[in-house]
């Protein structure tokens, strides 16, 4: 079984839309999380640390469920400049692991 | 804003010859990574460095691989004989104790 896991993607979705994103790890002594944005040929930047009481900055909603070992990530109001691959992180111990991303393409 | 920098952006090399990829890592960092990511596939874990030694390394960083933080700026990777599979971007990050890591733009290696 993959260590990180998430949806395959593409989703294409019109402005102004609300997208959910979701992964699920295996490693149950995973100690941290976070979601990156990927743009083409480009390094992955950080969007946000996922914490077990859940976390939002902006139109951007992080959960985690620790028994379900799964996060996700919501993104209201979707703009053109979301259209991105999402990397969900997966840390345990110096372990760090990315999901293989889900690609974002918001239309006009 | 300060910002982790990769140098070179693009790397061409021959099979077999040594290439090294440098990174400066964000100032106050202690924390320093290096990944890959094969053009199409995800981002891989190659290695992570703290207080001057290896604190992790993943099963592709094998004896061809090295790192080196050779004064207090600067953050290597060294690949001794390059294959053709080791063509890809090469990404170092830095981060401090929350590990949220920052990443730099990359060097693209191509190995002919």
């Amino acid at each position: 079984r993959k260590e990180v896991e998430q949806d395959p993607g593409p989703f294409n979705v019109p402005e102004g839309a609300t997208v959910a994103f979701n992964c699920t790890y295996s490693n149950s002594a995973s100690q941290s999380f976070f979601w990156y944005r990927q743009d083409c040929r480009k390094e992955p930047k950080l969007l946000m640390s996922v914490y077990s009481s859940g976390n939002e900055d902006g139109r951007f909603t992080a959960q985690l469920n620790r028994a379900s070992q799964y996060i996700s990530l919501l993104i209201r109001d979707s703009k053109l400049s979301d259209s991105a691959t999402y990397l969900c992180v997966v840390i345990y111990g110096q372990n760090f692991v990315f999901g293989p991303g889900t690609r974002l393409s918001v239309l006009p | 804003e300060p910002e982790v920098t990769q140098t070179p952006s693009h790397q061409v090399t021959q099979m077999g010859q040594e290439v090294i990829l440098r990174c400066v890592p964000i100032s106050n960092h202690l924390y320093f990574y290096w990944y890959r990511q094969i053009l199409g596939q995800k981002v891989e874990f190659l290695v992570s460095f703290y207080n001057n030694e290896i604190s992790e390394k993943s099963e592709i960083f094998d004896d061809q691989f090295s790192v080196e933080r050779p004064d207090g700026s600067n953050f290597t990777l060294k690949i001794r004989s390059t294959k053709l599979e080791d063509s890809a971007m090469y990404f170092c990050a830095s981060s401090d104790w929350t590990v949220e890591q920052y990443f730099g733009p990359g060097t693209r290696l191509t190995v002919t």
